[in-house]
This record gives C-alpha cells, structure tokens and sequence, in this order.
C-alpha cells in the first residue's frame, strides 16, 4: 500500500535559517505528490504540489522537487519568517485511488523564533 | 467565495451515544472526501464521494461509522455507539474534479467521546 514518511518534529529554527523536512515515499505506480500546511487554529491547506519526476513544486518561498530515484519530496525554504511557523504535513494521491484519496504523513512542526 | 465549513466545530459525546457530523463542500465540486486525525497523526482517508455517488468506503474503520451525500452536496458522517477511540478531528474537503485536483479542507470537527 501507500505510505509517506516524514521526519520528526518538533524542527525550532531562527528567523532567516534555511528550512529542509524530509519525505519519503512508498506507492504503487507514480503518485502525485503534495504538501499541506496547517498553521495554528487554521484548516489543512496546499503549500505546493508536483505530478511528475522532476517536477518543481513552488509557492510562498518554499520549494520541494519530485526524485522518483530517491522516492522523495523534500520540502525546502531559503530563508524562514516566524509566519512560517505551522505543521506541514506531506502527501501523496495514488494511481490505485484514481489519484484522488490523500494519504498523508505524520505531520512536521516547524517553530520559528525571531 | 466561501470555503469547506463543517459542522459543529466540536462535539462531546458519552460513549455509546450516536453522532452526525455535517459537511458543506465549496459549491459546484464534484468530489468529498472524509478524514480522520487523531491526536498528533496525520489525516488518515475514510471515505470519497463523487457527486452522490460513494465511491471508495475502505478506510471507515467499522461498521458503526457511516457517511452519506444524498444530494450530491451536502455530507453526514454519522457514528453509531461512540467508543473513546473514536475521539478525533474529523475533516471533510472537496475538489472540483476527482482527480489531481487541489482537496479544500474544512476547519474540521473534533470529536471527544467521554
């Protein structure tokens, strides 16, 4: 079956740090791949999503590229703001669903201080 | 427009008492999906609809839980004799069309089964 993993949290950094959250992918075929974002108080949303290998999801200063080699789509930032505090969770939308149904990681919480 | 709004926000049940959770997807998408997020986890998919029509229930975890879009709008996901292990967010979103298409979150429902 599908599954996604991503790494830990709690990820604390300072204000203007580089920001990577590894994730890793197990699926069936080649998914779509995703990542959602949910800052305090507030409902899931999509940060960014890539359809194919290589392919560059991009949005709001973060980046994640679709490595079918290495299975993973790890998401990136060059520079945080203490806005970008939140729980970024990945995802993926699978050939065996239609490419409909999300399954999703654990979820990452990113902590930003100024 | 108006987004993916749901229906209460949160509920408090005795264990054994049955509960119905609305959904109100973004007007006019066909698809609407149910999660469900327990503490700490990521959204773990229950169940899909494309218009009235249920297409996939293979993540409801019993035959207690059951979910329903008559009109091919709204949706109900109702729970029979709530267990504690039932306390959860439960989150609906809706996408336009079935496939590869960005899912809308609601802001979610949380469970808590005493």
């Amino acid at each position: 079956g599908n599954s996604v993993t991503q790494m830990e949290g709690p990820v604390t950094l300072s204000e203007e740090a580089f920001l990577t959250i590894n994730c890793t992918y197990t699926a069936t075929g080649y998914p779509s791949l995703f990542w959602y974002v949910q800052y305090p108080g507030e409902g899931l949303q999509l940060l960014l999503k890539a359809t194919k290998a290589d392919d560059k999801g991009s949005n709001k200063g973060f980046e994640a590229t679709y490595r079918k080699e290495t299975t993973s789509f790890h998401l990136e930032k060059g520079s945080v703001q203490v806005s970008d505090s939140a729980v970024y969770f990945c995802a993926l939308a699978g050939p065996n669903s239609g490419y409909s149904t999300l399954t999703f990681g654990k979820g990452t919480m990113l902590l930003v201080s100024p | 427009g108006a987004g993916v709004s749901q229906s209460p926000r949160y509920k408090v049940a005795k264990r054994g008492q049955d509960v119905a959770l609305r959904c109100d997807p973004i007007s006019g998408h066909v698809s609407l999906f149910w999660y469900q997020q327990a503490l700490g986890q990521g959204p773990e998919f229950l169940t899909y609809f494309q218009n009235e029509a249920q297409l996939d229930k293979s993540g409801l975890p019993s035959d207690r839980f059951f979910a329903e879009r008559p009109e091919g709008s709204v949706s109900t996901l109702k729970i029979q004799r709530t267990q504690q292990e039932d306390s959860a967010v439960y989150l609906c979103a809706s996408s336009l069309t079935p496939s590869f298409e960005t899912q809308y979150f609601g802001p979610g429902t949380r469970l808590l089964v005493l």
